[in-house]
């Protein structure tokens, strides 16, 4: 089976700037995820949807962070304004529900300068 | 509060040598526990889990892992280290998996180097 996608790779901004992030998960699964992995620490969950509802955003910083899941498929994390401390590898997963294993995707590296 | 200390940042093997990776949580209920690798510009590969059962518990690529509820720990193992293994590794705890989240909690991560 084909595996999590994301896109870009690689995304270099200004602070202040705006930016968006894809993600298509595996056929099938209903539960989506965005992690963000700082430099030197583990992933940390921003925000968790199962189909195109949201089950868990309280670790995202919503004044400046938003994600959508339009028709339970495809996902995209915004970020604005961006910050210097926004800089990481932005993670997406999938799973079949919201008890099953989880598939990562390769990631999008955020640079903010 | 929940956390997953992983004391070693840094370690360095040479092929053919047996690897011990350390893993220390701190969590209310029944851990549920996994160990992930991620190479380079890649992401997360689940190698193993632990939900219940039989405390030594196999994973992928040889590698296995013994949970110690007494010492709180979840260390990961592999007998023979091979040049490909060189990555870095993620513990992480987790809530019940029958559960309506998947929110783990991750480690910040043991960097392995394999020498020749």
């Amino acid at each position: 089976e084909a595996g999590v996608a994301q896109s870009p790779r690689y995304k270099i901004i200004e602070k202040r700037q705006s930016v968006a992030f894809w993600c298509n998960p595996i056929s099938g699964h209903a539960t989506l995820y965005w992690y963000q992995q700082i430099l030197g620490q583990g992933p940390k969950l921003l925000i968790q949807f199962q189909n195109n509802g949201v089950v868990d955003d309280s670790q995202l910083p919503k004044d400046r962070f938003s994600a959508e899941r339009l028709k339970g498929v495809d996902s995209t994390l915004k970020i604005q304004p961006a910050k210097l401390e926004d800089s990481a590898v932005y993670l997406c997963a999938s799973s079949r529900q919201g008890g099953s294993p989880l598939h990562f995707g390769n990631g999008t590296r955020l640079t903010v300068t | 509060a929940q956390s997953v200390t992983q004391p070693d940042i840094h370690i360095t093997v040479s092929e053919g040598a047996s690897l011990e990776l350390r893993c220390n949580y701190s969590y209310g209920a029944t851990p549920y526990l996994f160990w992930y690798v991620q190479s380079p510009g890649q992401g997360l590969q689940l190698l193993l889990k632990y939900f219940s059962g039989d405390t030594l518990v196999q994973g992928i690529k040889g590698f296995e892992a013994e949970f110690k509820r007494s010492q709180s720990s979840f260390n990961l193992r592999k007998p023979s280290v091979h040049w490909s293994d060189a990555a870095e590794y993620f513990c992480a705890v987790g809530p019940d998996y029958g559960g309506a989240t998947n929110k783990l909690i991750f480690g910040t991560g043991t960097l392995l180097a394999v020498q020749p």
